[in-house]
């Protein structure tokens, strides 16, 4: 069974850091590339960032909002992905889901998120 | 970074009923789109990749099509566990983007 759980959330104050797991089983973990995905409460879906497999030298890519405050890592003999979260904001409350992609380039088509986490809630508040 | 607008932002519709959502992107994406259900407090789930082509174990009354910048997921006949939100999804560069979402209810 294909499973991605994730861990870390919880309460921060504001400039604080967390740091999100995304613990994966039931498929080729190593092969993955991972993306980061959040959601405001009653909100849509925001991409975050993502982390390619070793083949594409764990290339890193996230989005402006996020980009020199978060960091996506990977340990591929745990299974595990990491989003390190720095300096955070209130407006980065939401629920965090780390999801796959099923290859690093996607030219040819036939590439959707097609395993999710249940997610994690992060709340930034004083 | 590439915009999808997509509408209506929610819609009412009956049990049967058939059930259209647009989704336009900024630029040309070619193909890559796809479109994801989400229950409330649950994940995001695939049903539609690269336009038009159906997830594995995705009934067939969801359906989708178009090319380039305009984009239609179908629900060919609305039934009451259809309840959620669709978002549409470019993957034709980065930053990925979603679109606002489309909530369906039962009317």
């Amino acid at each position: 069974e294909v499973q991605l759980v994730e861990s870390g959330g919880g309460l921060v104050q504001p400039g604080g850091s967390l740091k999100l797991s995304c613990a994966a089983s039931g498929f080729t973990f190593s092969g993955s590339p991972i993306h980061w995905v959040r959601q405001a409460s009653g909100k849509g879906l925001e991409w975050v960032g993502r982390i390619k497999t070793k083949a594409s030298s764990y290339a890193t890519a996230y989005a402006a909002s996020v980009k020199g405050r978060f960091t996506i890592s990977r340990d591929d003999s745990k299974n595990t992905a990491y989003l390190q979260m720095n300096s955070l904001k209130t407006e980065d409350t939401a629920v965090y889901y780390c999801t796959r992609l099923q290859r690093d380039y996607c030219s040819g088509g036939n590439c959707f998120f097609d395993y999710w986490g249940q997610g994690t809630l992060v709340t930034v508040s004083s | 970074d590439i915009q999808m607008t997509q509408s209506p932002s929610s819609l009412s519709a009956s049990v049967g009923d058939r059930v259209t959502i647009t989704c336009q992107a900024s630029q040309d994406i070619s193909n890559y789109l796809n479109w994801y259900q989400q229950k409330p407090g649950k994940a995001p789930k695939p049903l539609i990749f690269d336009a038009s082509n159906l997830e594995t174990g995705v009934p067939s009354r969801f359906s989708g099509s178009g090319s380039g910048t305009d984009f239609t997921f179908t629900i060919r006949s609305l039934q009451p566990e259809d309840i959620a939100t669709y978002y549409c999804q470019q993957y034709d560069d980065l930053p990925l983007t979603f679109g606002g979402g489309t909530k369906v209810e039962i009317k």
